[in-house]
C-alpha cells in the first residue's frame, strides 16, 4: 500500500462545478498535510495547507480527518484555469519526509 | 522575499557521462533543501535532503550524490548517468521541517 494515496482521475467537469479529492495516508504519525497543484511540465506550487480545524481560501476548503487518515480538496465554481493536478502532501512523521501523492487529474470544460 | 532558482532548465545527456544541477536559494537563511525526481507520469520521489551545510541525508540508493557547500546552495551531481536517471528533477525549501517546500522551476533530463 501506497503511503499518500489518491484518485488519479481525471476528473473532467464543466466550469461552475464543484469538485472534491480526497487523499488518504497510512502514517497516523502524521503532523503535516498540504495540498500543491501542477500544472503540464511544472513544478508543484503550494496551494494550502490543511489545519485540523479545516480552512478555507476563497474557493479552495480543505479538511483533515485524523481518525480516517484522509484529507479532502473541496474546489467551488470551478474555472478554466483551475485545470491542472493537484498533489496531497503528508508529513511523514520524522522531520524531513515529506510524501507526496501520484496527484489527481483535473480538466475544467468550458 | 524568498526565491529559489534552479538550473539549467533541460539538458539532454549521454549514457556515462556525469552530471551536476544546482539550486540555489535567497531571501533566507539555514534553508531546508531538498532534491526530488519525478519520472513521466508518476509522483515525486525523494533523494537528498539537508538541514545546513554539508548535512547530506540520502533516501535512496542510486548513482546519483548530493553537496552543500554553501547555506544556500545545493548540488545533486553523479559520475556516470544511466537511461534510468532520466525525470524532473526539483530542488525544494522550506523553513523548517515538516512546514511547506518551495520549488523551483526544475530541470528536464534525458538520457540518450
Amino acid at each position: 500500500r501506497k503511503e499518500v494515496e489518491q484518485d488519479p482521475g481525471p476528473f473532467n467537469v464543466p466550469e461552475g462545478a464543484t469538485v472534491a479529492f480526497n487523499c488518504t495516508y497510512s502514517n497516523s504519525a502524521s503532523q503535516s498535510f498540504f495540498w500543491y497543484r501542477q500544472d503540464c511540465r511544472k513544478e508543484p506550487k503550494l496551494l494550502m495547507s490543511v489545519y485540523s480545524s479545516g480552512n478555507e481560501d476563497g474557493r479552495f476548503t480543505a479538511q483533515l480527518n485524523r481518525a480516517s487518515q484522509y484529507i479532502s480538496l473541496l474546489i467551488r465554481d470551478s474555472k478554466l484555469s483551475d485545470s491542472a493536478t493537484y498533489l496531497c502532501v503528508v508529513n511523514r512523521g520524522s522531520n524531513n519526509d515529506m510524501r507526496f501523492g501520484a496527484g489527481t487529474r483535473l480538466t475544467v470544460k468550458p | 522575499s524568498q526565491t529559489i532558482h534552479q538550473w539549467p532548465a533541460t539538458l539532454v545527456q549521454p549514457v556515462g557521462s556525469p552530471l551536476s544541477l544546482e539550486c540555489t536559494v535567497e531571501g533566507t537563511s539555514n534553508p531546508n533543501l531538498y532534491w526530488y525526481r519525478q519520472a513521466a507520469g508518476r509522483g515525486l520521489q525523494l533523494l537528498f535532503y539537508s538541514v545546513g551545510i554539508g548535512q547530506i541525508s540520502s533516501e535512496v540508493p542510486q548513482n546519483l550524490s548530493a553537496s552543500r557547500p554553501q547555506d544556500r546552495q545545493f548540488i545533486l551531481s553523479s559520475k556516470k548517468l544511466l537511461l534510468s536517471d532520466s525525470g524532473f528533477y526539483l530542488c525544494a525549501w522550506s523553513s523548517l521541517p515538516g512546514r511547506a517546500q518551495h520549488f523551483g522551476d526544475g530541470t528536464r533530463l534525458s538520457i540518450l
